[in-house]
């Protein structure tokens, strides 16, 4: 099984920053990884796939890189509805695992 | 617009068995896999089973091979997931999702999910 390892498990970001968080992979998936946001009572949503390209609605200040076992999701300027928690999911192999989750806060 | 609805969650004593449904609408239910993905309370995601198009092909992860059985009607635009001889560590809310096929399945749509408490 792929272990996915997010990073860090919290990042504290003000409005208007930045925001980077990590995902490695514990053996190669390519290019198959996803990025999922979720907010508390709320079911996941879909944001990157192929890791980098962006879902149906997704606004441009969401991006992912990376191939292989490194992977980032930035937010550009976070916005207050970006404030969540973050989870990477890698689809190269069976079974399809998520990263523990990167809860993004506000600073 | 896609929307999955959950239903058939609740309180079971260990042992026992639930049948889990969603509803699909706002596509055409038919042309996709379909999967079952939970969260047990506090944590991360868990993917759980996927089925195929037609039904032909079936995935499930190992925790739950044997004791769970996803299943599709596709007259009724409906997925179905069958949790037989539960226990405590099944506890979570169970999303259903519509996945999209690239070597495994990531998921574009979810449903609102719902509560599986496993507890005597």
């Amino acid at each position: 099984e792929i272990v996915m390892t997010q990073s860090p498990a919290t990042l504290s970001v003000s409005p208007g920053e930045r925001a980077t968080l990590s995902c490695r992979a514990s053996q190669s998936v390519s290019s198959n990884l996803a990025w999922y946001q979720q907010k508390p009572g709320q079911a996941p949503r879909l944001l990157i796939y192929g890791a980098s390209t962006r879902a149906t609605g997704i606004p441009a200040r969401f991006s992912g890189s990376g191939s292989g076992t490194e992977f980032t999701l930035t937010i550009s300027s976070l916005q207050s509805e970006d404030f969540a928690v973050y989870y990477c999911q890698q689809y190269n192999n069976w079974p399809n695992t998520f990263g523990q989750g990167t809860k993004l806060e506000i600073k | 617009e896609v929307q999955l609805v959950e239903s058939g969650g609740g309180l079971v004593q260990p042992g026992g068995s639930l049948r889990l449904s969603c509803a699909a609408s706002g596509f055409t239910f038919s042309s996709y896999w379909m999967s079952w993905v939970r969260q047990a309370p506090g944590k991360g995601l868990e993917w759980v089973a996927n089925i195929k198009q037609d039904g032909s092909e079936k995935y499930y992860v190992d925790s739950v091979k044997g004791r769970f059985t996803i299943s599709r009607d596709n007259a009724k635009n409906s997925l179905y997931l069958q949790m037989n001889s539960l226990r405590a560590e099944d506890t979570a809310v169970y999303y259903c999702a519509r996945a999209r096929r690239s070597r495994g399945c990531y998921f574009d749509y979810w449903g609102q999910g719902t509560l599986v408490t496993v507890s005597s």
